[in-house]
């Protein structure tokens, strides 16, 4: 069945290292994928994305990985900064399915 | 912002009255979304419009009415809610056809059902 997996529900990084993100899904037929950001009291914002015809595309310090054999995609965050802190969500869709299917989040949380 | 406004951003009701959240898109999309975002659950697809027609259900007790009126607008009709209901509501829209279905999310509504 469809679904969104995330491996940690916390992750806790030192400011100015790198944070890796990890998203598992389910669904073969899943060819476009998503990473959002939500911060407290605000709705997710929109990161970037990534076709599934590609393994990896890159962002302004963000990079997502996509490796279709296992099913797992990534979202790695360079020099991770105080601002960064929020809830990170993996989504995916479907060819000719109109909707998001949503992983459960993972909160990204940065130490000075 | 994000292009698209959610109004109230909190609304506390009892388990007898009536509310409607309201949804307002300013992207030129063409499908809007209700989303519930419960603690410690995934984000939950209530209800799709596409071209102001609901195109999708997913199983939502009755007391939850959308409403579509253009495809710039998208209400949510309350009533005879239970507590378990509380929950931050997502509107979301998206231009559909082009091969991706990237949604653009509202700052929510925090509901609480007493």
């Amino acid at each position: 069945g469809e679904s969104v997996g995330l491996h940690l529900p916390t992750l806790s990084v030192q400011e100015g290292d790198n944070s890796i993100i990890n998203c598992a899904y389910s669904n073969s037929a899943s060819d476009y994928f998503i990473w959002y950001k939500q911060e407290s009291g605000k709705g997710p914002q929109f990161i970037i994305d990534i076709r599934s015809n590609m393994d990896k595309r890159q962002g302004q310090r963000v990079t997502v990985l996509l490796n279709k054999t296992v099913k797992h995609l990534s979202l790695q965050i360079a020099a991770t900064q105080p601002g960064d802190s929020a809830v990170y969500f993996c989504a995916e869709n479907s060819r000719g399915a109109q909707k998001l299917v949503f992983g459960q989040g993972t909160r990204l949380t940065i130490n000075p | 912002e994000t292009g698209v406004t959610q109004t109230p951003r909190h609304l506390v009701m009892g388990m007898t009255n009536k509310k409607s959240l309201k949804c307002e898109q300013h992207l030129g999309h063409n499908a809007m979304y209700w989303y519930k975002q419960s603690a410690k659950k995934p984000l939950e697809l209530m209800f799709v419009y596409n071209f102001k027609e609901q195109t999708e259900n997913n199983s939502v007790p009755s007391r939850f009415s959308p409403e579509c009126p253009n495809s710039s607008h998208l209400f949510l009709h309350l009533h005879t809610l239970q507590p378990e209901d509380s929950a931050l509501y997502l509107c979301a829209s998206s231009q559909e056809g082009q091969g991706r279905t990237e949604a653009f999310f509202g700052q929510g509504t925090r509901l609480t059902v007493v």
